[in-house]
């Protein structure tokens, strides 16, 4: 099946850095999505993209849908303590009414 | 407006025996997705369904069963569980289509020893 290949896997940074991450396939997607998940919790839509080139941004974080449509990116500005958690990037494949496709995650630590 | 609950939140089980998780939503939606989420694996999609008394096999259906008689529950058995099924399961639900913001529920924690 389809697959996505999210990197890094792991951060670790300091309170106030920039943060990017990106998710990449060999398959055409549709759509673009980016997760959040907090410890004890399910994820939480942050951004979604819809159109290739799109470029959205959601307060300090912003994601983009490559123009080839195999892959997206999200960057995070000025992290804080609360940015800690597993970053899920998902995709919607080309055939409609299918579901969804989630990247392995990246998890993020910021240290203060 | 509760969202997508889940329950129980955790429970051991032993080899062998079997156990129901329920997902339940009160947003009206079509799509309803179990998934497990294992160290180093992300989410993986067990099953789906994309109306009432309909259901679809996903990534890693083997060893789970589900139905879907009301259209805001979605349930997920174990009719024998293995140690291979501890995990953490998410049952998410989204409007309409696929492409429609999925939400999450909290998660139920299984251990199967």
């Amino acid at each position: 099946g389809q697959q996505l290949n999210q990197s890094p896997q792991s951060m670790f940074i300091q309170e106030g850095e920039d943060v990017s991450m990106n998710c990449t396939s060999s398959s055409i997607f549709n759509t673009w999505l980016w997760y959040k998940q907090e410890p004890g919790e399910g994820p939480v839509l942050l951004i979604a993209l819809y159109k290739a080139g799109e470029l959205t941004s959601n307060g300090r974080l912003t994601a983009q849908f490559g123009i080839t449509r195999k892959d997206s990116f999200l960057n995070i500005s000025a992290s804080i303590p609360s940015d800690v958690g597993i970053y899920f990037c998902a995709g919607q494949p080309y055939l409609r009414n299918t579901p969804l496709v989630f990247g392995k995650g990246t998890r993020l630590s910021v240290i203060a | 407006n509760a969202g997508v609950t889940q329950t129980p939140k955790f429970r051991v089980l032993k080899t062998g025996q079997s156990m129901t998780l329920l997902c339940a939503q009160d947003m009206n939606h079509e799509y309803m997705y179990w998934y497990r989420q294992d160290p180093g694996m992300g989410l993986r999609l067990i099953h789906y369904s994309v109306g009432e008394g309909t259901t679809a096999k996903g990534e890693v259906p083997d060893g789970y069963n589900v139905s879907r008689l009301k259209k805001q529950n979605f349930l997920l058995g174990l009719e024998s569980a293995a140690p291979s099924q501890t995990s953490v399961y998410f049952c998410a639900s989204s409007f309409r289509q696929a492409t429609d913001t999925q939400y999450f529920g909290p998660g139920t924690r299984l251990t199967v020893l």
